[in-house]
């Protein structure tokens, strides 16, 4: 499976700023995606990059909150704008990988801890 | 109502006990069915998918799935303390590549 890394692997940020995460993938993938995985709470996804298009946000989370970069089959960046406490997760990125629909499957990277202030 | 519900435990077991891990979901549409561990700190683990119902097994896991009655369980054979992690379910559609996870289930297997 792809190796996948994130920087940075954790962050206090202070309310009101805004920090850049980024996921770096070993092999290129065209599908990466950005969860968010809050205290005691399940898997959530964000949004799906693809590269060379604009990122897919699922219902509740937006772009100017949360806009993402994709610029290559390997890179993507999420951006948590104008933070809050509220935002205090962590923060996974993750690629589908497989020879086919019944083959394709998610990898997760080590996530980012974010706490807010 | 949750998509996936899972209890999330503790679940606190001997080594060498046989675990059960349960979850149930809602949407009928989910066709691929999958079982994440993470340790503490760590991003979630691929262990086992499966497509449609039925079982599968690889070493000491087994996955099966029941759609009759929206019910997916992971069992682990003679369980080791390094199995002690948050095991996550999750399900997807045919044609979409959400994955819908439940909250997961902490899982001790104590030596």
């Amino acid at each position: 499976s792809a190796v996948i890394s994130q920087k940075p692997s954790r962050d206090i940020c202070q309310r009101g700023t805004s920090l850049t995460i980024q996921c770096q993938v070993d092999s290129q993938v065209t599908m990466m995606f950005w969860y968010r995985q809050q205290p005691g709470q399940s898997l959530t996804l964000i949004a799906t990059a693809n590269q060379g298009s604009e990122a897919t946000y699922e219902s509740g989370f937006v772009i100017d909150k949360f806009p993402i970069s994709r610029p290559n089959l390997t890179f993507s960046t999420l951006t948590v704008s104008n933070m809050s406490p509220e935002d205090s997760s962590i923060y996974l990125c993750s690629v589908e990988e497989g020879a086919g629909i019944v083959d394709d499957t998610q990898y997760f990277g080590p996530g980012t801890r974010l706490t807010v202030l | 109502q949750k998509e996936v519900e899972q209890d999330p435990g503790p679940l606190s077991v001997p080594e060498g006990a046989i675990v059960s891990l349960n979850c149930t979901y809602s949407n009928s549409a989910f066709q691929y069915f999958m079982w994440y561990r993470q340790y503490s700190r760590k991003g979630p683990e691929l262990l086992m998918y499966t497509y449609s119902s039925g079982n599968k097994e690889d070493g000491r896991f087994t996955a099966q799935v029941d759609k009759s009655s929206k019910y997916i369980s992971l069992f682990i054979r003679d369980s080791q303390p390094s199995d002690s992690a948050t095991y996550l379910c999750a399900g997807s559609m045919d044609s979409s590549y959400k994955l819908i996870f439940g909250s997961g289930t902490r899982l001790l297997v104590r030596p």
